[in-house]
Formats: C-alpha cells, structure tokens, sequence
C-alpha cells in the first residue's frame, strides 16, 4: 500500500526561486493537510483542504499557496522562497469518518 | 483553539527501564488525543489514540496512555524500554473541526 507519498523527499532552493511540493495519497481520504517541522516547536499545520477543490489557511500559512484539483492530490507551493521556509514539509490525510490521520514521509527543504 | 505541552524535551532512559512521557492540553471540551512516533527521517506513525470512553489507552509497541480529565493530561507510558523505542514522540490534540494540534515533541534517547 503506498499511503501517502510526498515528492520530492529532499530539496535545495536559492532564495527567491519557486516550487511545487506534491502530496498524493491512495486512500481516497476526503481531508488532505500540509504541516512544516521546525525543531522545538513540533507540527504546525500550513494549509488543509477537506475535499477536491477546497483549501483553507492554517496556522502558518504566510508566503504558502495550495491547490486541491483532483481529490488524491494536494499540492503546496513556494512562489518565492525565503531561508526562513527551510524546514521539513509533512503532507497528512484522513477520511471523515476518522480523526486518524495518515503521514508522508516527508520532504527535506533547504533555502539558501 | 486547542494547544498542547510537552515539558520534556529529551528524556534519557535506561533499556528496560519504564518510560513516561507528560503532555497536557488546552481545550474547552472533550478533545480527541493522540500519540505520535517519528523515527530518525521518518514520517510520523500513530502510536495510540483516545477518542472516548476507557480512559486507559492500549496502543501498539507495548505503549499505554491514560487520559485525566481533572489534569487535562494525556500521558504515554511503556512499561520496559527497547532500544528501538529511541525516537521522538509528539502528543497531538484534534477537536471539533479538522485539524490536529501538536506539541513540540519529546526526544527519547535509550542507553544500553
């Protein structure tokens, strides 16, 4: 079963640059998030969606947009990518009938 | 909003030894409360999860969580750690709407 799959799994940008982080997930999970890590202050949730063609702002969700075109996908962008968006990006899913929620692997950005 | 504390940042346990990791959250309600385990470079992995009911949880890996209402406290304990429990571990609460909350994180270091 792949779960949830995040590409790309690391990642070098020069400040200024632009990028698409892709989620996918095989679930057919109604409920997609996109979380960034920073050391000592866990999970922070950036932007969720809770079905195909919905989005809405999480708690960090400055200088990030999202997008939700087909239900499997949620992909989270960087238009201009700042040092301070260096961080590792965790993509999460659960139907709605659960609170339970699935994670990706991750994807390691650096911005320099 | 809900929010969550892990005092501990990095507890240091003997193999074998018995484990206990605090958290404690802030929310107006009854919330659904969760144990998370990341590994080195992985992704995060539910370790147990209380929704209602029973307020001793039995998750995977020998872990257990007892949830108390009067304490606002939902701590996860092992009874005899393996090496391979060396981790960190993240305490999350969910609530009525869709998104989850995380504490900052626990760090487990296991010394033979």
């Amino acid at each position: 079963n792949a779960g949830v799959t995040q590409t790309p799994k690391f990642r070098v940008l020069k400040t200024g640059q632009s990028m698409t982080l892709l989620c996918a997930q095989d679930m057919n999970h109604e409920y997609m998030y996109w979380y960034r890590q920073d050391p000592g202050m866990g999970l922070r949730l950036i932007h969720y969606s809770v079905g195909e063609g919905t989005t809405a702002k999480g708690e960090v969700p400055d200088g990030y947009n999202v997008s939700r075109l087909k239900k499997q996908n949620f992909l989270l962008g960087l238009e201009s990518a700042a040092p301070s968006q260096t961080s590792v990006y965790f993509c999460a899913s659960r139907t709605h009938l659960s609170t339970e929620a699935f994670f990706g692997q991750g994807t390691r950005l650096t911005v320099v | 909003a809900q929010s969550v504390t892990q005092p501990d940042i990095h507890i240091t346990v003997s193999e074998g030894a018995s484990l206990e990791l605090r958290c404690n959250y802030s929310y107006g309600a009854t919330p659904y409360l969760f144990w998370y385990v990341q590994s080195p470079g992985q992704g995060l992995q539910l370790l147990l999860k209380y929704f209602s009911g029973d307020t001793l949880v039995q998750g995977i890996k020998g872990f257990e969580a007892e949830f108390k209402r009067s304490q606002s406290s939902f701590n996860l304990r092992k009874p005899s750690v393996h090496w391979s429990d060396a981790a960190e571990y993240f305490c999350a609460v969910g609530a009525g709407d869709y998104k989850l909350s995380f504490g900052a994180g626990t760090t487990v270091t296991v010394r033979a």
